[in-house]
């Protein structure tokens, strides 16, 4: 398995402002992805953090509200930009493992905008 | 979109096993089945995977069907701590997980 840190755990912010959520891995990994997870509702890809690249967006999803940034093989970054309210979410870093090529997450970033 | 079907909510008594369905009629020859559960707050949980024949781990057991189009996870002595939303997805290995709704399942005692 994998242990995946994302921090901040959780945090309040205000409308209009940005955060951005790290997520740090303790093993070697291929793939790195971001998910968000809506009050009450699955987990929706984001994008997939690629190594010294721009990111993969899913539909729906766009690099100036979704930045991301992935500079070495264990870690990644999102950022939420010009947050609202909408955006209050769980934010959840996920990883495939390079030894044996299976998928964890982390805990995820609870994010609250007002 | 999912490639899975599964009830949105089962119940199950304590120390019983646990049988939670998933149908999956359209997966591929290359696409595993696997399955995830989350427990309330909790990052997503791998519990076990497999592509063909039956797999048993410490937490469960899967058993697909000959023509791969349906599969079901075991539990085999539910507890109290197994209420959570279990997932059934069908990926490629390596890839990104499209997750559906998932089978919310209550444990009672």
């Amino acid at each position: 398995s994998a242990v995946i840190s994302q921090k901040p755990s959780r945090d309040i912010c205000q409308r209009g402002t940005s955060l951005t959520i790290q997520c740090q891995v303790d093993s070697q990994v291929t793939m790195m992805f971001w998910y968000r997870q809506q009050p009450g509702q699955s987990l929706t890809l984001i994008a997939t953090a690629n190594q010294g690249s721009e990111a993969t967006y899913e539909s729906g999803f766009v690099i100036d509200k979704f930045p991301i940034s992935r500079p070495n093989l264990t870690f990644s970054t999102l950022t939420v930009s010009n947050m609202s309210p909408e955006d209050s979410s769980i934010y959840l870093c996920s990883v495939v493992v390079l030894a044996s090529g299976e998928l964890f997450f982390g805990e995820g970033s609870r994010l609250t905008v007002l | 979109d999912a490639k899975t079907t599964q009830p949105p909510s089962m119940d199950c008594a304590e120390g019983r096993a646990a049988n939670l369905p998933c149908n999956h009629s359209t997966i591929s020859g290359n696409e595993y089945v696997y399955w995830y559960r989350q427990i309330h707050s909790q990052g997503p949980q791998y519990i076990i995977h497999g592509l063909k024949n039956n797999e048993t781990n410490e937490m469960a057991s899967l058993i697909i069907t000959e023509d791969r189009k349906s599969s079901t996870l075991i539990l085999p002595h539910a507890t109290l701590r197994d209420t959570a939303v279990y997932y059934c997805i069908v990926n490629q290995a390596g890839t990104a997980l499209i997750f559906g709704k998932g089978t919310t399942l209550s444990v009672s005692s």
